[in-house]
């Protein structure tokens, strides 16, 4: 069964250093997201990406934050200037469509720790 | 503005019990989709099932099942003769019919079922 996979796993970083978190959606799909889960939170909508252009943002994705899909499988996520409030789980998912009524389905995530 | 709200933040039960777990949410959209999530303790995100506002038939899918009522706002899931890999969290979710698809988490609730 297709899956989102994400790498790395777990990936530390001082603050103030930048970050790429990698995703591979699944090979059909179209629409790529980007999510967060502060540790024992709710899961939060970081941004959405469609044709190589952001579809919506949160405020969370502030300028600090970018989504590239650098060839036809990597969707990443890259943070510059990582503060301690970064330290999350982020999630990449993917959807066929991008209608509301698309199914997201969500890799393992990577748990980024800022110290 | 779209919001979700899982009020039971754990609950905790014997394995065979039944147990439902409640999600009610707000918007002012006329077409919306709900979704559950399961969150194992192994971190990544499971979809179970996905339902739009026009579709108010009950669903059953093996042990699981979903009562979603318009009228009161609510998409409550009922695990029937739980297990104990059920324990995990559950988060039920909010998207609207336009592009971008930015799904809107209840806090979740944590599931302990105990042998």
């Amino acid at each position: 069964e297709p899956e989102v996979t994400q790498t790395p796993s777990h990936q530390v970083t001082q603050m103030g250093q930048e970050v790429i978190l990698r995703c591979v959606p699944i090979s059909n799909h179209l629409y790529f997201y980007w999510y967060r889960q502060i540790l024992g939170q709710k899961v939060e909508f970081l941004v959405s990406f469609y044709n190589n252009e952001i579809s919506e943002k949160s405020e969370i994705f502030d300028d600090r934050f970018s989504v590239e899909r650098p060839d036809g499988s990597n969707f990443t996520l890259k943070i510059r200037s990582t503060k301690l409030e970064d330290s999350a789980m982020y999630f990449c998912a993917s959807s066929e469509g991008t209608s509301g009524q698309e199914t997201q389905y969500f890799g393992p995530g990577t748990r980024l720790l800022v110290l | 503005a779209q919001k979700v709200t899982q009020a039971q933040t754990e609950i905790s039960v014997v394995e065979k019990e039944d147990v439902t777990l409640d999600c009610v949410y707000e918007t002012r959209d006329t077409t919306y989709y709900l979704f559950w999530y399961k969150q194992p303790p192994s971190g990544e995100l499971v979809f179970l099932i996905r339902r739009n506002s026009f579709d108010e038939q009950n669903e059953i899918s093996g042990r699981y099942s979903w009562n979603f009522q318009k009228s009161t706002s609510s998409f409550n899931f009922t695990i029937t003769a739980s297990q104990v890999v059920d324990s995990a969290v559950y988060f039920c979710a909010l998207s609207r019919n336009n592009a971008g698809n930015m799904l809107t988490f209840g806090g979740g609730t944590r599931l302990m079922v105990k042998p």
